[in-house]
């Protein structure tokens, strides 16, 4: 399954299918960025980066695409499983300051 | 890996009395450690960041006398919600960057904040 961010805050996959979540950015300028999970009720758990002079890297079962030119990011997940339900956040070092500012999100549910 | 330890998980204060929030590195010493409160279903908002024998950079809209930051060592940062209402009322997170490069950035478990 694929979500749309904003259009589509909400994922809902199959147990074993793959898993895209899409975040647009909004500074053609950021330099890093970061993938996050959060469970309902606890901080945000890292998942995965990215540098700008990257394109794509690649972690356990996630892959992160960054497309410079359209300012968009993707994480792909692998055999998705019921422990990835979770809202996941892309977040952009905005200025360069080593500070992060997170998307709105988008809410995975993988259906056992 | 690198731990940070926010401390409490839960508080329940009055309307009007201060509560004073706890972010520790554990295994790590953290010169910078960053400020997000989040109201449920939305994101993460950056509030300040706190640098380690300085003062603190406040994101704009954020009120600094309201929300008192102190980073007095390499390991501990602390929140202080002052006179608080019932609007303060939020999920508090706070975050560390593990190394120099700004490679990797821990988050601590958030405190749920209630003001009555």
């Amino acid at each position: 399954g694929e979500s749309v961010g904003l259009h589509l805050p909400t994922l809902s996959v199959q147990e074993g299918d793959n898993s895209i979540i899409n975040c647009a950015y909004s500074n053609s300028a950021s330099d890093y960025f970061i993938w996050y999970k959060q469970e309902s009720g606890k901080g945000p758990q890292f998942i995965i980066d990215i540098r700008s002079n990257m394109d794509k890297r690649q972690g356990q079962r996630v892959t992160v695409l960054l497309n410079k030119t359209v300012k968009h990011l993707s994480l792909q997940i692998a055999a998705t499983q019921p422990g990835d339900s979770a809202v996941y956040f892309c977040a952009e070092d905005l200025y360069n300051f080593n500070k992060f500012y997170f998307g709105s999100g988008t809410k995975l549910n993988v259906k056992p | 890996g690198a731990v940070v330890s926010q401390h409490p998980s839960r508080v329940i204060c009055k309307s009007g009395t201060s509560v004073k929030i706890e972010c520790r590195s554990l295994d790590f010493q953290a010169t910078t450690m960053f400020w997000y409160r989040q109201f449920p279903k939305q994101s993460l908002m950056l509030m300040a960041t706190s640098n380690e024998g300085s003062k603190a950079t406040y994101e704009q809209g954020v009120e600094k006398d309201k929300f008192l930051i102190n980073h007095a060592s390499l390991t501990l940062s602390t929140l202080t919600v002052t006179s608080a209402h019932p609007e303060d009322s939020s999920f508090y997170i706070c975050s560390a960057r593990v190394g120099e490069q700004g490679y990797g950035y821990t988050f601590g478990s958030g405190t749920r904040l209630t003001v009555v």
